[in-house]
């Protein structure tokens, strides 16, 4: 059975400052993970979108690396700014059905 | 290119009530999610359609949940009757079979109330 798990549940960092989310799952056997953002009241916004065949992902700011051996994934975002606070959230496919099982997320605020 | 489309995007209801969700996915995608938010966590998937059919449905309460995709487009979940525990976001999501290893994309989600 698929877990996912993110560290820490919430972050609070100052505007400029680089920094990295952490995602763990302990199903190394997956298709690819998927990180999303989710501003209060909406829905989630794709972000990246990593095969398993891949190492890493790049959007801008934003690089989402995979390791599948030691089941971790790492989203690191470049020069915060206040407009990045949000929760942030990754996804795991469990096997082939593309179900994707969520962690509960990571809450971001960027302080001016 | 319209994103995932929902409505309604609020609803309060009483318990024992029937309630209705809608959902127009993205244009040409053919697999559609039905995904339940409680407050502080992830989403949890109810249904999953490819095309006309809904392929997984093993997490969906059937006593009191209900959901189709007619013509393998638009979909609806139902819930008749509403209890206290069914609050919660309710979040639509569509993806390509066969493309970018089937990313997921969520339209605005529905927040239920039921009081």
């Amino acid at each position: 059975k698929q877990e996912v798990t993110q560290i820490p549940a919430a972050l609070s960092v100052p505007e400029g400052e680089n920094l990295v989310l952490n995602c763990s799952f302990t199903d190394s056997a997956i298709y690819n993970l998927q990180w999303f953002r989710q501003d209060p009241g909406k829905g989630l916004t794709s972000l990246l979108l990593i095969q398993s065949s891949q190492r890493e992902q790049t959007s801008g700011r934003l690089n989402a690396s995979l390791d599948k051996s030691s089941g971790r994934s790492t989203l690191y975002i470049a020069a915060s700014q206040p407009g990045d606070s949000a929760t942030y959230l990754c996804a795991a496919p469990m096997d082939s059905s593309y179900k994707l099982i969520f962690g509960s997320g990571t809450r971001l605020l960027v302080r001016p | 290119e319209a994103g995932v489309v929902q409505s309604p995007r609020y609803k309060i209801i009483e318990k024992k009530q029937p309630v209705a969700f809608w959902c127009n996915p993205i244009s040409g995608h053919n697999t559609l999610y039905w995904y339940l938010q409680n407050l502080g966590q992830g989403p949890e998937l109810l249904i999953r359609y490819e095309n006309e059919e809904a392929v997984d449905d093993s997490q969906l309460p059937k006593d009191r949940f209900s959901a189709e995709r007619l013509k393998g487009v638009d979909s609806t979940l139902k819930i008749q009757p509403a209890e206290l525990g069914d609050s919660a976001v309710y979040l639509c999501a569509s993806s390509l079979e066969g493309h970018g290893g089937y990313e997921q994309f969520f339209g605005p989600g529905t927040r239920l109330t039921v009081l």
